[in-house]
Parts: C-alpha cells; sequence; structure tokens
C-alpha cells in the first residue's frame, strides 16, 4: 500500500502568520487519466472531518482562499496564508490514487502559538 | 440538505459483536458508494471499508486490518449502510464514521460524513 508521510506532525503558529504542511507519498499519485487524486481534510475538535482540497489544488466549497494546495507526483503542501483561530485542528492528506484502500496521512496538528 | 446518521455504538467485550447503521438522506442513496471510516487514538483516521451500488454488483472492500472480521453491507429501501463488526478487537476502538464515496474522480469521495459513533472494546 501507499505510505503517505506528513511533517510537521505538531504545528504551533501565531495569529496572522502562514502555516505549510508537507505531504509525501511513497508512490506517484498520478491516476491512469492523468489527474493526481490527493486530498486535505481539516478536522476541528469534536467535529468530523471536512473536506478542503480534492486533485491537489481544487477548493471545496465554502473553504476559505486562505488555505491552498499545491504539488505533483510524491510531493503535496496545504498552505494557510493567515492563520485564524478556528484553523485550530488536525489536517491529514489522503490519496484516492491507489485505491482501494484510501490511504490517510498521520496528521498534522495545528495549534495557535 | 445531505445527512448521514450513525447509530449503535456502545460497550462491548473483546471477541463480541456489534452493528452500527447508517441512516441517509437528502440525496439518492442507491446511487452511492458508501465507505466507512474509524478514527483511533493511535491511527488518526483509517479507511474501514467499503461498499458500492447494485448496479455494481454491491462489490465490499475493506482494509487489512478488518477483512474476515467486519462486514458492510446496504438496504437501499430503507437509506441505510450497516457494518456488522465481529470477533472484536481493543484496537477497534474508536469512533466511526460512515461517508460517501465513489470512483476517484467522482465529487462525492469523502465530501459528506456523519457525525460518528463511538465504539469501545473493553
Amino acid at each position: 500500500d501507499v505510505v503517505l508521510t506528513q511533517s510537521p506532525l505538531s504545528l504551533p503558529v501565531i495569529l496572522g502568520q502562514p502555516a505549510s504542511i508537507s505531504c509525501r507519498s511513497s508512490q506517484s499519485l498520478v491516476y491512469s487519466d492523468g489527474n493526481t487524486y490527493l486530498n486535505w481534510f481539516q478536522q476541528r475538535p469534536g467535529q468530523s472531518p471536512r473536506r478542503l482540497i480534492y486533485k491537489v489544488f481544487n477548493r471545496d466549497s465554502g473553504v476559505p482562499d486562505r488555505f491552498s494546495g499545491s504539488g505533483s507526483g510524491t510531493d503535496f503542501t496545504l498552505k494557510i496564508s493567515r492563520v485564524e483561530a478556528e484553523d485550530v485542528a488536525i489536517y491529514y492528506c489522503k490519496e484516492g490514487t491507489h485505491w482501494p484502500p484510501h490511504i490517510f496521512g498521520q496528521g498534522t496538528k495545528l495549534e495557535i502559538k | 440538505e445531505v445527512q448521514l446518521v450513525e447509530s449503535g455504538g456502545g460497550l462491548v467485550k473483546p471477541g463480541g459483536s456489534l452493528r452500527l447503521s447508517c441512516a441517509a438522506s437528502g440525496f439518492t442513496f442507491s446511487n452511492a458508494w458508501m465507505s466507512w471510516v474509524r478514527q483511533t487514538s493511535g491511527k488518526g483516521l483509517e479507511w474501514v471499508g467499503r461498499i458500492k451500488t447494485k448496479i455494481d454488483g454491491w462489490a465490499t472492500d475493506y482494509a487489512a486490518p478488518v477483512k474476515g472480521r467486519f462486514v458492510i453491507s446496504r438496504d437501499d429501501s430503507k437509506n441505510t449502510l450497516y457494518l456488522q463488526m465481529n470477533s472484536l478487537k481493543i484496537e477497534d476502538t474508536g469512533l466511526y464514521y460512515c461517508a460517501t464515496d465513489g470512483n476517484p474522480w467522482a465529487g462525492e469521495v469523502l465530501y459528506y460524513w456523519g457525525q460518528g459513533t463511538l465504539v469501545t472494546v473493553s
């Protein structure tokens, strides 16, 4: 199975400052149709996971534009341009190219410094 | 509005069984692939398994840790998804979510989630 490695696992950030989370895959995530099925999810404390990003860089409906996804092949990044208090959450990358199974990264806990 | 409501969680002894349900509304359930995803303290989010639609033969896939112990089924007449968990282990303890699924290119892949139901094996 594919392994997704996120870093850092803990991310203290000052309000208003940027944040960046890396997700590296053990295999290329380019699917046979040429698309790359890499998602990012946000899980706020006490809430269900919420999909933020699909196919590397596409924001889901209602996701603030301070969130952006980038990357290709095996290396991907989620960036928050200016962290707000509501962004405190665990962030997961997930690949959908080599499925089943759906594979998640270990999660990155973002907290306010 | 899409709603997924899980139920059936509880406390069970190792080796025991439990059946979870997920009641769906707000979309055409019979046309939707559905997945179960769990959240454990040790491993974060972990996909459990998936069931496809009648057209796809209700095919199922399972994660390796639960294969042979868990069974996913659905009743399209009741818009309900099930997860039968047998031979439960302590490491199965966690919050179990149902979520919409589909082919990689489908927009619904893990887009809608329920609120989760807690399973404790102890």
